[in-house]
């Protein structure tokens, strides 16, 4: 069955970095397009950053651009994002997640991984 | 990418049939047939329940039923179960590996 297991999360200093990896199993990796999603404790979803299935085409929300990065290596079946100049408003659960169908546009979510927590604070 | 408009809050009885709206603009609901609504419970990840503004996923009971009209989008839960009290959310492809959520309704089943 599809699997998706983040890791790196943690307690950071503001304007730190840290960086987010997604195991992923299950599935022809390669062949699916992936998106971080996060939500800060108490809030909504937020769509953080997509990559297409080949790694060519990558896109991030605009209140993280210039600051995170999303990339995937589809050798290791890894997802990443580097999160660089993280603020207090960056504390959130943050979710990997995979398209609905093969060699798509990235276009709806179906798989969540069970989320892993980011805490910007000093 | 300013997010989607939905409602904070919804109700009803068991039995009974409940509407969220979701409301985006051109560039987003109304530009692309890829509307997808999501029921989250409490401490768990969001699970999709309705893709390509009305079809569901294996499994999703045809309680949760979905469609689209311009710029707004719905989703329906007719026959209301205990269960289905939950958070829901709507997003929209914008384009381009681009998703928009909406800010996320509560169901409360009274």
């Amino acid at each position: 069955q599809v699997q998706l297991v983040e890791s790196g999360g943690g307690v950071v200093q503001p304007g730190g970095s840290l960086r987010l990896s997604c195991a992923a199993s299950g599935f022809t990796f390669s062949n699916y397009a992936m998106h971080w999603v996060r939500q800060a404790p108490g809030k909504g979803l937020e769509w953080v950053a997509g990559i297409s299935y080949d790694g060519s085409s990558e896109y991030s929300a605009d209140s993280v651009k210039g600051r995170f990065t999303i990339s995937r290596d589809n050798s290791k079946n890894t997802l990443s994002l580097q999160m660089n100049s993280l603020r207090p408003e960056d504390t959130s659960v943050y979710y990997c997640a995979r398209d609905l169908g093969e060699r798509g546009v990235g276009a709806t979510v179906y798989y969540w991984g069970q989320g892993i927590l980011v805490t910007v604070s000093s | 990418q300013s997010a989607l408009t939905q409602p904070r809050s919804v109700s009803g009885s068991p039995g009974q049939s409940v509407a969220i709206s979701c409301t985006g603009t051109s560039s987003d609901v109304g530009g692309y047939n890829f509307v997808s609504w999501y029921q989250q419970h409490p401490g768990k990840a969001p699970k999709l329940m309705i893709y390509n503004v009305n079809k569901r996923p294996s499994g999703v009971p045809d309680r949760f039923s979905a469609s689209k009209s311009g710029n707004t989008a719905s989703l329906t839960i007719s026959g209301l179960q205990a269960e289905d009290e939950a958070d829901y959310y709507c997003c929209s492809y914008a384009g381009s590996y681009t998703l928009v959520f909406g800010g996320g309704t509560r169901l409360t089943v009274l």
